[in-house]
């Protein structure tokens, strides 16, 4: 049962745009999102976070939004540079439930 | 660099050969996590120790599959009896106590022939 849903496999978008990655999850006990980025060869590597307490996230280029009602957080990438090309994952887990759901990612190529 | 190293990065193996892979975080994960992961899918959680307990183990972890971290710092995972199905990147994750993210190693792939 995929508990994060990642729909789009992939996305293009030109250097200096903004990249909007969306996923969905559909436990109601997820309290924690994260979204990871990964490069071919290598593990994930953490990106940004946010609790439900919050709706907003930023960390300089990046910023994940979070809509608990609609159970949907999005990642926003501005601007979105040649190095930003890799394979994004959102995650989730609760509270006291220390292990991460993973969606399937999106792969975000990022043309010059 | 996260501090999470594995070993071997790359191995393969003929069908039914047992192989072990080993993972070592930095002293301050005390917990510990074996994530597997295929081609076009994100990582499936396998296994998560909590210093040298092993806390929980995924339904998708079949008998064949164990993991240990016997002094609560370094853990190897085993796949007795390979199957061609196992053919996947092997991943490791670390994280302090109170913390929410993991902090993943590079990977161990394993190539079953």
């Amino acid at each position: 049962d995929q508990q994060v849903k990642q729909n789009s496999p992939s996305l293009s978008v030109q250097e200096g745009r903004i990249s909007i990655l969306n996923c969905d999850y559909t436990n109601s006990m997820f309290d924690y999102f994260l979204w990871y980025k990964k490069y071919p060869a290598e593990g994930p590597t953490f990106l940004i976070s946010i609790s439900s307490i919050k709706d907003k996230n930023e960390d300089g280029r990046f910023t994940v939004f979070l809509n608990k009602s609609a159970k949907h957080l999005s990642l926003h990438i501005v601007p979105s540079q040649p190095g930003d090309s890799a394979v994004y994952f959102c995650a989730a887990s609760g509270t006291n439930d220390y292990k991460l759901s993973f969606g399937a990612g999106t792969t975000v190529t990022v043309r010059a | 660099d996260t501090g999470v190293s594995q070993d071997p990065r790359h191995k393969i193996t003929k069908r039914g050969q047992n192989v072990t892979f080993r993972c070592d975080p930095i002293s301050e994960h005390n917990r510990l996590y074996w994530y597997r992961q295929t081609l076009g899918q994100g990582p499936e959680f396998l296994t998560y120790f909590q210093n040298e307990a092993q806390l929980e183990k995924s339904r998708l972890l079949s008998d064949r599959f164990s993991a240990e971290r016997p002094k609560g710092s370094f853990s190897t995972l085993e796949i007795q009896r390979t199957e061609q199905g196992d053919s996947a990147m092997y991943l490791c994750a670390g994280a302090g106590l109170n913390t929410g993210e993991l902090f993943f190693g590079e990977g161990s792939r394993l190539t079953v022939l």
